[in-house]
């Protein structure tokens, strides 16, 4: 079946720009998971939803970061007044139920000039 | 606080030989712990994960994975490498007593399978 998808898979945007990242889960996973890879490291956690709602955001590094889920399935990460700093992977995983395994999209790469 | 320790940034077996990656974690409660394979330009691959129950845990493509208590260590292993097992492999904890799910990781052990 279909995986986590993640669009796009790569952007460019320039520093103080805004982006938005689009995440879709597995069909019928209720909790969805970003969390963020930099070069040389472990994938590190952002926000969880579940359902529509944002279960735990403390992750997310400052108030330039937001995240929706309005249906309670596509996801769209949102960065505001980008930063160099900024760039890595984001990474998307969605899982049936909280607390159960999560499955990982590709990732879109975001690079801040 | 929950931590991952993956003390190998590298880990370099000849095909057909054995390879253990190693893994240890840091959590206040229980333990559910995970494998995870990423391969160049590609998002994580689940490969097993520990619950409760049996120590010795197998997961996809061959590997197993044994939980110890005792030394918070939880080592991937295959009894036969292949080539195509090149990959980072991450590890990852959750502490079963915390109220969030996010999942912790390791910075990854890059594995080199040679012919």
């Amino acid at each position: 079946g279909a995986g986590v998808s993640q669009t796009p898979s790569n952007k460019v945007t320039e520093k103080g720009k805004y982006v938005e990242l689009r995440c879709d889960p597995i069909s019928g996973h209720t909790a969805l998971y970003w969390y963020r890879q930099s070069l040389g490291q472990g994938p590190e956690f952002l926000i969880y939803f579940q359902g529509t709602g944002a279960a735990d955001d403390s992750g997310l590094p400052n108030d330039r970061f937001f995240a929706v889920r309005p249906e309670g399935s596509v996801s769209t990460l949102k960065i505001q007044r980008t930063e160099r700093g900024d760039s890595a992977v984001y990474l998307c995983a969605s899982s049936l139920i909280g607390r159960d395994t999560q499955y990982f999209g590709p990732g879109t790469r975001l690079t801040v000039l | 606080a929950q931590s991952v320790a993956q003390p190998e940034d590298q880990v370099n077996v000849a095909e057909g030989n054995p390879l253990t990656v190693k893994c240890t974690y840091s959590v206040s409660g229980n333990p559910y712990l995970f494998w995870y394979v990423q391969y160049p330009n590609r998002g994580l691959q689940f490969l097993l994960k520990y619950i409760t129950g049996d120590n010795l845990v197998k997961g996809s493509y061959g590997f197993e994975a044994e939980f110890n208590k005792s030394q918070t260590s939880f080592h991937l292993k295959k009894p036969s490498a292949l080539v195509s097992d090149s990959a980072l492999y991450f590890c990852a904890v959750r502490d079963t007593d915390e109220a969030g799910t996010a999942l912790i990781f390791g910075k990854g052990t890059t594995l080199s399978v040679s012919s």
